[in-house]
């Protein structure tokens, strides 16, 4: 299994909801990514995990919350969020942090707020 | 903080021609990668460079890479339309465990 598995594809929330973005990964990496990218632009690092613990781009918003259950899983929970977070959200992972390996990017997560 | 600057930005290119994409970066390091990226899309791993003087090729695009220049290039040779894409380099700061991506070169070759 190379690839990593994302869900849902479409996302349409309103700015009350609680939701959730899933990544999967069987490929044994021990890092794993929460992109954010808009329209035209280049995806934006929002969170890593390396070896399940998390560093954080710290001009995330709260209301964006990650999570990894295990090496294989990552969340990306939604509270709250403004017409201004829609975007395609990107799930990455790799062998590790250090030297050497590539990122595999998921299919993305298409997020709407209204 | 690492900045990474791509150009061309816009490229509009014939079939058959060649041409060349360049990111500058500011700071060391030691891996760099390029994606295609198709509208509507995920990124899709071109090449990963890993040191001085690599250079990568799959097809008809070639990838080079040097760090005491902080450039890397991305040749395209001989043009057909299926390589109408974004393309984006990236270069990571291992320490740091962050990604920073270009802007992109919106590629578009005619006929």
């Amino acid at each position: 299994d190379t690839e990593v598995t994302q869900t849902p594809k479409h996302l349409v929330m309103g700015m009350t909801n609680k939701k959730s973005l899933k990544c999967e990964q069987h490929m044994g990496h021990r890092a794993m990514y929460w992109y954010k990218q808009k329209a035209k632009k280049p995806p934006e690092l929002m969170f890593v995990y390396s070896y399940e613990k998390l560093s954080i781009n710290e001009s995330v918003p709260s209301r964006f919350s990650p999570e990894c259950p295990n090496s294989s899983l990552l969340n990306l929970h939604l509270h709250a969020l403004q017409p201004e977070d829609s975007a395609l959200y990107l799930c990455a992972s790799s062998p590790y942090t250090g030297k050497g390996g590539g990122y595999t990017f998921g299919s993305g997560t298409r997020l709407t707020v209204v | 903080e690492l900045k990474v600057e791509q150009n061309p930005l816009f490229l509009s290119m014939q079939e058959g021609k060649n041409y060349t994409i360049y990111c500058n970066y500011s700071t060391t390091s030691d891996r760099l990668y390029w994606y295609r990226q198709d509208p509507g899309k995920s990124l899709e791993s071109l090449f990963v460079l890993l040191s001085n003087g690599a250079v990568k090729q799959e097809g008809r695009l070639m990838a080079s890479l040097d760090t005491k220049a902080r450039l890397s290039t991305l040749h395209i040779t001989a043009a057909v339309h299926d390589l109408s894409a974004t393309y984006f380099c990236a270069v990571i700061n291992t320490n740091a465990g962050k990604s920073t991506f270009g802007d992109g070169t919106t590629l578009t070759v005619k006929p």
